[in-house]
Order: structure tokens, then C-alpha cells, then sequence
């Protein structure tokens, strides 16, 4: 098993500029969220899915967009890029939206925004 | 949702045995206990879970009082790769809204 895979794992975007983060995992796991990490800060969450067609806000949920058509895939969108949204973006999966379930994370994707 | 605390860094020698504590005062009766280690410029990665009193795996021991309102990772001997952000999490499977609040860890630093 690959695990959880993101692509890109460096991106430079121009303000205004606009891309999708790429999250895969090959377990079969239901639950798949999305986290950016600053300097300095834990984890926030931005978006999470409890399953395929089902998706649902975070702590930090706005200038991002997220779709699950798949259990596989969790891409997540940035509209519009600013500034702000320089940061460290986590993927992450398990097999349920469950405390008791081990949380499993993807290599992470460092974007910049200029 | 349980809030946790736990201190934002330590410092320890190589060789050491190193204790964080996370207070978790509000923790109701079905919460469950998970620790998570976060190595720089990785995500985190599962170490330990528990309900009450002792767990223990090849990584660390969690020691959770009968009260179960704090919780100890206790990491014996940690070397210089033991250097990472541990974060405490509490809850179970019947938490609304946000999920997984990692919070910002305790970053504990190993020196020689």
C-alpha cells in the first residue's frame, strides 16, 4: 500500500492565481480531511469528508473548496490564492471520523504564495 | 469536545526519560486518549492510545489516573531522533463539528 499520497510537494502561486491539492490513499478509508500547518501552529482543520459525496467545513474553511466523487480522492481547491494561505497543507485518512482510529497522513505540500 | 492542555516545548538530554503531561479536565466517559508524534516536515504519526490506566508499546507508555482528567507520554531513554511536536488528543466517536483538533503540541527538543 502507497498509504497517503499529495501532490504537489512544493508549489509558488501568484496572488489570485488558482490550483487543486491532490490527496490519495489506497486503504478503503471513509474518513479524509485536510489540515494546514504555519510556523509555529498545530494543525487546522479546513475541510473533512465522512465519505464518498459527503463534505463538510473545518475550523478554517474559507478560500478553499473540496469534492469527494471517490474514496480515494479528496482534492482540495484554492479559488483565488492569497497570501495568507502560505502554509504546509496535511491530507490525511481514516477509516472512520473516530478519535479511536488511527489518523494517517500524507507527505504534506509547502505552497507559497507571492 | 474535550479541550486539552499540555506544555508548548521541553528540553531534554539524550539518554533521559521525558514526561508530557496533558490535562484534559472536561473529558467525558467515552473520550479515548491518542498521542500523535510529528517529526519536521512530516505529518503526524500515531504513537499511543489509551482509555485508563497503563498502555504500553515498543515507542512509549501512556499513564492515565483514575480520574482520567490528565495523561502522561512518558518516552524512555529519547535519543536526538526523538526531537518532534507530540500532540494529546481526546474525544471519540461522537464529536460534531470540527474533527481531530490537534492544537498546538509540545515540541520537545533532544540534546546531546
Amino acid at each position: 500500500n502507497a498509504g497517503v499520497t499529495q501532490t504537489p510537494k512544493f508549489q509558488v502561486l501568484k496572488t489570485g492565481q488558482s490550483m487543486t491539492l491532490q490527496c490519495a490513499q489506497d486503504m478503503n478509508h471513509e474518513y479524509m480531511s485536510w489540515y494546514r500547518q504555519d510556523p509555529g501552529m498545530g494543525l487546522r482543520l479546513i475541510h473533512y469528508s465522512v465519505g464518498a459525496g459527503i463534505t463538510d467545513q473545518g475550523e478554517v474553511p474559507n478560500g478553499y473548496n473540496v469534492s469527494r466523487s471517490t474514496t480515494e480522492d479528496f482534492p482540495l481547491r484554492l479559488l483565488s490564492a492569497a497570501p495568507s494561505q502560505t502554509s504546509v497543507y496535511f491530507c490525511a485518512s481514516s477509516y472512520n471520523r473516530d478519535y479511536k482510529d488511527t489518523q494517517y497522513f500524507g507527505p504534506g505540500t509547502r505552497l507559497t504564495v507571492l | 469536545l474535550a479541550k486539552t492542555t499540555q506544555p508548548i516545548s521541553m528540553d531534554s538530554y539524550e539518554g533521559q526519560e521525558v514526561n508530557i503531561t496533558c490535562s484534559h479536565n472536561n473529558i467525558a466517559t467515552n473520550d479515548y486518549i491518542t498521542w500523535y508524534q510529528q517529526f519536521p516536515s512530516q505529518g503526524p504519526r500515531f504513537i499511543i492510545q489509551g482509555y485508563k490506566t497503563k498502555v504500553k508499546n515498543e515507542v512509549a507508555s501512556l499513564f492515565i489516573p483514575a480520574d482520567r482528567k490528565s495523561s502522561t507520554l512518558s518516552l524512555p531513554r529519547v535519543s536526538l531522533s526523538d526531537t518532534a511536536v507530540y500532540y494529546c488528543l481526546v474525544g471519540d466517536d461522537s464529536n460534531s463539528g470540527y474533527a481531530l483538533n490537534f492544537g498546538k503540541g509540545t515540541s520537545l527538543l533532544v540534546t546531546p
